[in-house]
């Protein structure tokens, strides 16, 4: 157990839908990542928030946005749903905010099936 | 352009015996690695990490190796067991912030 939780761990949604994914980092992290996993196209890094900030951006969709509130959690929202958004969602966290300065612990993801 | 992927698809060894796993990547995704090892249903585990200007990291039963001539990295898992049965990702830096993930191998550990 990483220590990093996920909500809900599975999700099933039609096409053109919102949903929002939720994440509470290990105690005492500051920094929380977004990362999709899919068949065709493996382990993405989508968002990364450091202390409700915005500290860096992958291949994230417009459709898609986040947040980190200040109690440290985060939220990925995914909105206008498509078939190709059908996924594994993962939140990783750290204590530290740059990405080569310390481990990263991931949740266990939340699998989106969009109908 | 930027890209981190691996050789093979599928390893498969004996237990005991020790695994490499190859990892080769682009100009760009050069400063900073990280092995993964994701068992079926759960998310990445974080297994080691090297940076540039090192050319072996040593932890526990694993050895990271990077060769920057030939833009190559190697995860050594040595007396591997059934319990490392897993996919095993590298993933590269690039731009200082962002992590570009190879495509993974999984390891089958056979007794």
């Amino acid at each position: 157990d990483s220590g990093v939780t996920q909500t809900p761990k599975h999700l099933i949604t039609a096409t053109g839908q919102r949903v929002t994914l939720r994440c509470s980092p290990r105690s005492g992290d500051l920094s929380v990542y977004w990362y999709q996993q899919s068949l065709d196209q493996g382990l993405q890094f989508l968002i990364q928030y450091y202390n409700g900030e915005e500290r860096a951006k992958g291949n994230i969709l417009e459709r898609f946005s986040a947040q980190q509130f200040p109690d440290l959690h985060s939220e990925l929202n995914l909105s206008s749903l498509e078939l190709g958004d059908s996924a594994l969602y993962f939140c990783a966290s750290s204590v530290v905010r740059d990405i080569n300065s310390g481990e990263q612990y991931f949740g266990p993801g939340t699998r989106l099936t969009v109908t | 352009g930027e890209s981190v992927g691996l050789h093979l698809p599928t390893l498969s060894v004996q237990e005991g015996d020790n695994s490499i796993i190859n990892c080769a990547y682009s100009n760009s995704a050069s400063d900073y690695f990280i092995w993964y090892k994701q068992e079926s249903g759960k998310g990445p585990q974080f297994i080691i990490d090297i940076r540039s200007n090192m050319d072996k990291r040593q932890g526990q039963r694993v050895t990271v190796l990077l060769n920057k001539t030939v833009k190559h990295l190697s995860l050594q898992i040595a007396a591997t067991q059934p319990g490392d049965s897993a996919v095993y990702f590298c993933a590269g830096l690039v731009s200082a912030d962002k992590l570009i993930f190879g495509t993974g191998t999984r390891l089958q550990v056979f007794p």
